[in-house]
């Protein structure tokens, strides 16, 4: 069975410029989440779908992040536009189950973003 | 505030030389306590679930425990391919009974041959 798999693995970009990330969950999890890591700092949750719906998205640092999720599959994250500070490693990750039971996250390998 | 702190931030042993990493949490409606191990330039893999005071769980030369504040991962007789950072994350009642996760900043482990 395949993994959480992530596009692209490493971006480097300029200020100012446009990054989408691409996301693709185990399939059959209709838990989708997507979370940063900021060097030195820990892993941070960003925002959740369940199938194509934004659950939760408490964690987006500010407008210039939209993601999306549809038909319920991939997902996408852009920056637009990219500042340094959102320079990172973005994570995604995949569950099986919903809402008030036991769940298990499942990693893709993460997409590095750079912002010069 | 909901909060994961992982001591210590890095952990060096030689090969065989068992240790322990420790996760403390305060959460407020812990649904499970996760381990996760991670390599350089790949993302988090799953090890462990805990969900309850007490709990044990092992794999290999690893075994996690759970109390009501804390969890360890315990390491006996680690190899050098043990080496890696390991993540602890608690799982919490999110918005709409939806489960969160925070993560702590990890341990990186270093074994040396």
């Amino acid at each position: 069975e395949a993994g959480v798999t992530q596009f692209p693995s490493h971006s480097v970009i300029e200020k100012g410029q446009t990054v989408t990330l691409r996301c693709d969950p185990i399939s059959g999890h209709d838990n989708l989440y997507w979370y940063r890591r900021v060097m030195g700092k820990e892993i941070k949750f960003l925002l959740h779908f369940v199938k194509e719906s934004k659950q939760d998205e408490s964690g987006m640092p500010n407008n210039r992040f939209l993601a999306e999720r549809t038909g319920g599959t991939y997902s996408t994250l852009k920056v637009q536009p990219a500042e340094l500070e959102d320079s990172g490693v973005y994570f995604c990750a995949s569950s099986l189950r919903t809402s008030g039971s036991r769940d298990t996250q499942y990693f893709g390998p993460g997409t590095r973003l750079t912002v010069l | 505030e909901d909060q994961v702190t992982q001591s210590p931030e890095a952990l060096r042993l030689q090969e065989g030389e068992s240790s322990s990493l420790n996760c403390s949490y305060t959460v407020s409606g812990l649904r499970g306590l996760f381990w996760y191990r991670q390599d350089p330039g790949k993302g988090p893999e799953f090890l462990f679930t805990l969900y309850s005071a007490g709990e044990e769980k092992e794999k290999e030369r690893l075994k996690a425990t759970l109390t009501k504040k804390e969890s360890f991962l315990h390491i006996t007789a680690p190899k050098p391919e043990d080496s890696a950072t390991y993540l602890c994350a608690v799982q919490a009642v999110g918005l709409d009974n939806f489960n969160k996760f925070y993560f702590g900043s990890g341990t990186k482990l270093n074994v040396k041959p």
